[in-house]
């Protein structure tokens, strides 16, 4: 059974560009959400998706969106990239609509450097 | 809104002695409140999760977690460390489907 599955493991972008990460969830889940974790800081919650729409979103600019595709996986966009956004980019996935008791188990995340 | 307080960024422990990690939440419900463990360049792993029910909650790897209403508290415990347990360590709350982490902790564990 493949866990949660992220690509690529990590990636160099200069500010400006823009930049796309994604994510497969784990067998049988539907629900996907995204955290950004910064050097030495706890991942930070960036939105979630189920049922292809953005369900719940964080203290993110909308320079960060994302999208679901009909069997599940997401993908993460940045526009604009700043050197704040260098950070490690985590994907979770569970299984059901706002249960709140329900796990998310996580990717092994994309390392994203911003010169 | 909920909150996580992680007490201590880095705890070093020798090898064979008790782990304990700190975790206060603040939350104006029920709280449902989770231990990740993250490995150098990797994800997170669940270690354990407390949801209802028993308040003492026993993970893997030997850890376990207490859910003490009173002192809003889950602290991690480890009755004896072990090199492999070296990480970086993280509780969380969720409101509303989302995680809200705490800072982390860093153990070492000494030889």
């Amino acid at each position: 059974d493949a866990g949660v599955t992220q690509s690529p493991t990590h990636l160099i972008k200069t500010r400006g560009q823009q930049v796309t990460l994604r994510c497969s969830p784990k067998s049988g889940h539907d629900t996907v959400s995204w955290y950004q974790q910064a050097l030495g800081q706890g991942p930070q919650f960036i939105f979630q998706y189920y049922e292809e729409e953005e369900r719940q979103r964080g203290n993110f600019p909308d320079r960060f969106s994302g999208h679901q595709f009909p069997n599940y996986s997401s993908e993460l966009n940045v526009n604009a990239l700043l050197l704040g956004d260098s950070a490690l980019y985590l994907c979770a996935s569970s299984f059901g609509q706002s249960d709140i008791t329900d796990t998310q188990y996580f990717g092994p995340g994309t390392r994203l450097t911003v010169l | 809104a909920q909150s996580v307080t992680q007490l201590g960024s880095h705890v070093s422990v020798s090898e064979g002695a008790l782990v304990l990690l700190r975790c206060n939440y603040s939350s104006s419900v029920p709280p449902y409140l989770f231990w990740y463990v993250q490995y150098p360049n990797q994800g997170l792993q669940l270690l354990l999760k407390y949801t209802t029910g028993a308040t003492l909650v026993k993970g893997i790897n030997g850890f376990e977690a207490e859910f003490k209403k009173s002192e809003t508290s889950f602290h991690l415990t480890k009755p004896s460390a072990h090199m492999s347990d070296a990480a970086e360590y993280f509780c969380a709350v969720t409101q509303g489907g989302k995680l809200i982490f705490g800072q982390g902790t860093e153990l070492s564990v000494k030889p």
